[in-house]
């Protein structure tokens, strides 16, 4: 039950694009295609933003795309905007009905 | 709306107890897995605990496993967290969390415990 790796922090412009990364291993990500990824504000709950590996829930901008590559999985931002900001966690299903997050990414828009 | 609230979260003592509930309305609570997910704050998620729509698969972190139980009462559309002998390093905030395609998708606001003495 260890933890995914991600960044600790990812930035970029207004506009520009942003990719932030969630390693597992073969026994989360690399062995189901149960990737999710959520965006939190401070003091709030987090949301949603990609189930799947790769699709957005209804209201998410088009902008946050999600994609995985072995024992890594992906989640693009594209055309930053500064409401983007926050604190981002990607999860995984484990097997046996468990779920695993990961450590969070702090996206700042510059 | 859907909606999940906490509650129950509070200060206690080391070596003490606290039950968590966390009322759903706006879904059909009886068809989801739900779970626990804790979080200290400035610091990551972290999954808790978690049971199927009926209560008979119940999955738990090897951190709380044999001091939380979790429960639900259908009827009542409530999750339970039982947390006994809490430790300092238990203190975080308690998110109640639906189950959704492998992973989770509503999320309570979360109720904060405090274990200090």
């Amino acid at each position: 039950q260890s933890a995914l790796t991600q960044p600790p922090s990812a930035s970029g412009s207004p506009g520009q694009s942003v990719t932030i990364s969630c390693t597992g291993t073969s026994s989360d990500v690399g062995g189901y295609n149960y990737v999710s990824w959520y965006q939190q504000d401070p003091g709030k709950a987090p949301k949603l933003m990609i189930y799947e590996v790769s699709t957005r829930p209804s209201g998410v901008p088009d902008r946050f795309s999600g994609s995985k590559s072995g024992n890594t999985a992906s989640l693009t931002v594209s055309g930053l905007q500064a409401e983007d900001e926050g604190d981002y966690y990607c999860s995984s299903y484990a097997g046996t009905n468990t779920l695993v997050f990961g450590g969070g990414t702090k996206l700042t828009v510059l | 709306e859907v909606q999940l609230v906490e509650s129950g979260g509070g200060l206690v003592q080391p070596g003490g107890s606290l039950r968590l509930s966390c009322a759903a309305s706006g879904f059909t609570f009886s068809s989801n897995w739900m779970h626990w997910v804790r979080q200290v704050p400035g610091k990551g998620l972290v999954w808790v605990s978690g049971l199927n729509s009926d209560g008979s698969t119940i999955k738990y972190a090897d951190s709380v496993k044999g001091r939380f139980t979790i429960s639900r009462d259908n009827a009542k559309n409530t999750l339970y967290l039982q947390m006994n002998s809490l430790r300092v390093e238990d203190t975080a905030v308690y998110f109640c969390v639906r189950g959704f395609k492998g992973g989770t998708d509503v999320w309570g606001q979360g109720t904060s415990v405090t274990v200090s003495s």
